[in-house]
């Protein structure tokens, strides 16, 4: 099974709304991240957060990982119309530095 | 522009063709990967390669073959390709060394095996 499972599977928001994603995984990181995709597109790289970290933000985007319930948040402020993407968070796995593991993702919809 | 350029974006073969997928890098990063994705089960990993002459298995390896000969290049070989090879194909690479760190993507590379 996945190392990071993102939940929902599915969102629709309106723009200007707050969209929140979760991610959770199974086994110790040493680092989680973010991406996103658009569709059919190359993945790219939106934010990374250490295992010793609590919180980072860059721009919208606001990570929070908890690593005592094996769990991180993407919440992405005051969303746009061009925010439509897949999301998928990875987790490089303590021992495994050379290995990155993707959840399913989250398919995020901003309607105008 | 700084990129990871994978060749051809597009690709429908039969059973049993050979075929190469190119990934070529111009930000001199050590550390290369190939991934699929398929529908309800994420990016899984098939090699990555640390360095030059140095490559390793992923979670899904079968069915595939990789070279890493120069920094720049880390082609993808499918020696007998089959059905369930059918899948889009990510090449990806990181600057950071003794791991992964953050990843930069390719277009993408979606493949039809028939």
């Amino acid at each position: 099974s996945q190392q990071g499972e993102e939940d929902p599977q599915a969102l629709s928001i309106q723009e200007g709304e707050n969209a929140t994603m979760n991610c959770s995984y199974k086994t110790s990181i040493n680092n989680l991240q973010w991406y996103r995709q658009n569709s059919g597109r190359g993945l790219v790289h939106l934010i990374l957060i250490r295992s010793n970290e609590r919180e980072k933000h860059s721009g919208r985007l606001r990570v929070t990982l908890d690593t005592s319930k094996k769990s991180s948040s993407l919440l992405i402020t005051a969303s746009r119309a061009a925010d439509t993407a897949s999301y998928f968070c990875a987790t490089e796995k303590t021992g495994t530095a050379s290995k990155l593991t993707f959840g399913t993702g989250t398919r995020l919809q901003v309607t105008l | 522009e700084a990129q990871v350029t994978q060749n051809p974006r597009y690709l429908i073969t039969v059973t049993g063709k050979k075929l190469t997928v190119t990934c070529s890098q111009n930000m001199n990063h050590e550390y290369m990967s190939w991934y699929r994705q398929d529908p309800g089960l994420g990016l899984r990993q098939i090699y990555y390669s640390m360095n030059v002459e140095v490559t390793d298995k992923g979670d899904v390896p079968e069915g595939y073959k990789v070279s890493r000969k120069e920094k720049r290049n880390f082609p993808l070989i499918l020696e007998s390709p089959s059905p369930n090879q059918t899948s889009l194909y990510f090449c990806a690479s990181s600057p950071r060394t003794g791991g992964t760190g953050e990843l930069f993507f390719g277009e993408g590379s979606r493949l039809t095996v028939l």
